[in-house]
């Protein structure tokens, strides 16, 4: 079974440009998370999807943060503007389950420096 | 709000010691609480996981933890480490009516000691 896929791994940009991050869940899992993950810090949950609903977004950035999940399968997690402090790794993940009984599998992450 | 305390940010440990990593957690109701481990470069990997019932939870790669209510606590423990579980290792409480919206502490950093 192929794992949650994330690309690309690692991304510089200056401060005020826009960047994207793309995540491939496994196949059949439901349930998408972003997280942003800053050095130092454990992971925070950006947004959640349930096939290509949200379900909580209540710590996604909105005047700079977007995801979407068309059809319900691949995600897009964009940041325009970025700012110096959006450095960090976004982690993406995917479960079969909303209720995460189940277990969250993660993607490698996207390591994200602004300068 | 739910939050999760590791109150060691970095533990070394010989190969063949005991381990214990700490954690405590915030949250009104019974909590969802979850370990997960992070190799360098790697995505997170869930260890184990605590809904309800035996408080004395086992995972994988020969890792246990148990629930404390009285204490909010959920320390992972392993008998004898090897050298190949030197990562960081993070705690997370999920909210009881969205365990996918959970919270992590700040992790601790494991080092092994040949």
């Amino acid at each position: 079974e192929a794992g949650v896929a994330q690309s690309p791994r690692y991304k510089i940009i200056e401060k005020r440009q826009s960047v994207a991050f793309w995540c491939n869940p496994i196949s059949g899992h439901a349930t998408l998370y972003w997280y942003q993950q800053i050095l130092g810090q454990g992971p925070k949950l950006l947004i959640q999807f349930q096939n290509n609903g949200v379900v909580d977004d209540s710590q996604l950035p909105k005047d700079r943060f977007s995801a979407e999940r068309l059809k319900g399968v691949d995600s897009t997690l964009k940041i325009q503007p970025a700012k110096l402090e959006d450095s960090a790794v976004y982690l993406c993940a995917s479960s079969l389950d909303p209720t995460a009984t189940y277990e969250q599998y993660f993607g490698p992450g996207t390591r994200l420096t602004v300068t | 709000a739910q939050s999760v305390t590791q109150p060691d940010i970095h533990i070394t440990v010989s190969e063949g010691a005991s381990l214990e990593l700490r954690c405590n957690y915030s949250y009104g109701a019974t909590p969802y609480l979850f370990w997960y481990v992070q190799s360098p470069g790697q995505g997170l990997q869930l260890l184990l996981k605590y809904f309800s019932g035996d408080t004395l939870v086992q995972g994988i790669k020969g890792f246990e933890a148990e629930f404390k209510r009285s204490q909010s606590s959920f320390n992972l423990r392993k008998p004898s480490v090897h050298w190949s579980d030197a990562a960081e290792y993070f705690c997370a409480v999920g909210d009881n009516t969205n365990a996918g919206k959970s919270t992590f502490g700040d992790g601790t950093t494991l080092t092994v000691k040949p």
